[in-house]
C-alpha cells in the first residue's frame, strides 16, 4: 500500500528563519510527487511536480528537491504570507489507477 | 481563464436529504475527482471519472454517488446514507496522458454541514 508521511505536522517560524518540510513515501515505482499549498477555507495550490530522484523546482522563496525515499520542501527567508498548509502526494508508476496518494499536510505559520 | 468552479461554497443539509454538489471545468481535462477533507487528515478520495459515462469508487464512496455525463461537469451527490457528511469537499481534474493521469488542479471547495 502506497503511504505518504508529512513532517513536522505543524512549523512555527520566525519571519526570515529559513526551515524546510519534509515529505517521505513507499511506493511501486514512483511516477511523481506533488507539492500544494492551501490556504484556510480554500482548495489546493498547485506548487510543484517532481519526477525522478535528484530533481529540484525553485519557486520565489521556496526549492522543493527529491530523492528517492523523500522530498523536501525548502522555505528561504519565509514571511508571513507563506502561512498555509503544505500538502505532498505520491503518484505511483505502476499497477493501480494512477491516482496519487496524499499526506497530512504540515501546517506552517510565519510570524512577523 | 481556464479552472475549475465548485457550488455552492456552502452546504447546509437536513437529516434525510440528498444533495447535490456541482463541479465543472474549463481545462479540456479527461480526468475529473472528489476528494473529502476533514481536519487533521488528509484528502481521501471518493470517486474519479477518467472519460466520459465511466467512473470508479474512491476509498469512502459508501453514500456517496457520481454521474459523468458531459466532459466538463462531475457532479457529487451525498446521499442520506452517508452518516457523517459534514465535511469540506473538493473537486480536480487533470490531464490523462498515456503514461497516466497528470497534475491534479484543484476547484475552491464546498462546505457541507449537517443541521
Amino acid at each position: 500500500e502506497d503511504q505518504v508521511t508529512q513532517s513536522p505536522e505543524a512549523l512555527r517560524l520566525q519571519e526570515g528563519e529559513s526551515s524546510s518540510l519534509n515529505c517521505s513515501y513507499t511506493v511501486s515505482g514512483l511516477r511523481g510527487l506533488f507539492w500544494y499549498r492551501q490556504d484556510p477555507g480554500k482548495g489546493p495550490e498547485f506548487l510543484f511536480t517532481l519526477y525522478s530522484a535528484g530533481e529540484e523546482k525553485e519557486k520565489e522563496r521556496l526549492k522543493a528537491t527529491l530523492t528517492k525515499k523523500e522530498s523536501f520542501l525548502h522555505i528561504t527567508a519565509p514571511k508571513p504570507e507563506d502561512s498555509a498548509t503544505y500538502l505532498c502526494a505520491v503518484q505511483a508508476g505502476t499497477g493501480g489507477s494512477y491516482i496519487p496518494t496524499f499526506g497530512r499536510g504540515t501546517s506552517l505559520i510565519v510570524h512577523p | 481563464d481556464g479552472g475549475i468552479t465548485q457550488s455552492p461554497k456552502y452546504l447546509f443539509r437536513k437529516e434525510g436529504q440528498n444533495v447535490t454538489l456541482s463541479c465543472e471545468q474549463n481545462l479540456n481535462h479527461d480526468a475529473m475527482y472528489w476528494y473529502r477533507q476533514d481536519p487533521g487528515q488528509g484528502l481521501r478520495l471518493i470517486y474519479y471519472s477518467q472519460i466520459v459515462n465511466d467512473f470508479q469508487k474512491g476509498d469512502i464512496a459508501e453514500g456517496y454517488s457520481v454521474s459523468r455525463e458531459k466532459k466538463e461537469s462531475f457532479p457529487l451527490t451525498v446521499t442520506s446514507a452517508q452518516k457523517n457528511p459534514t465535511a469540506f469537499y473538493l473537486c480536480a481534474s487533470s490531464r490523462y496522458t498515456g503514461q497516466g493521469l497528470d497534475t491534479q488542479y484543484f476547484g475552491p471547495g464546498t462546505r457541507l454541514t449537517v443541521l
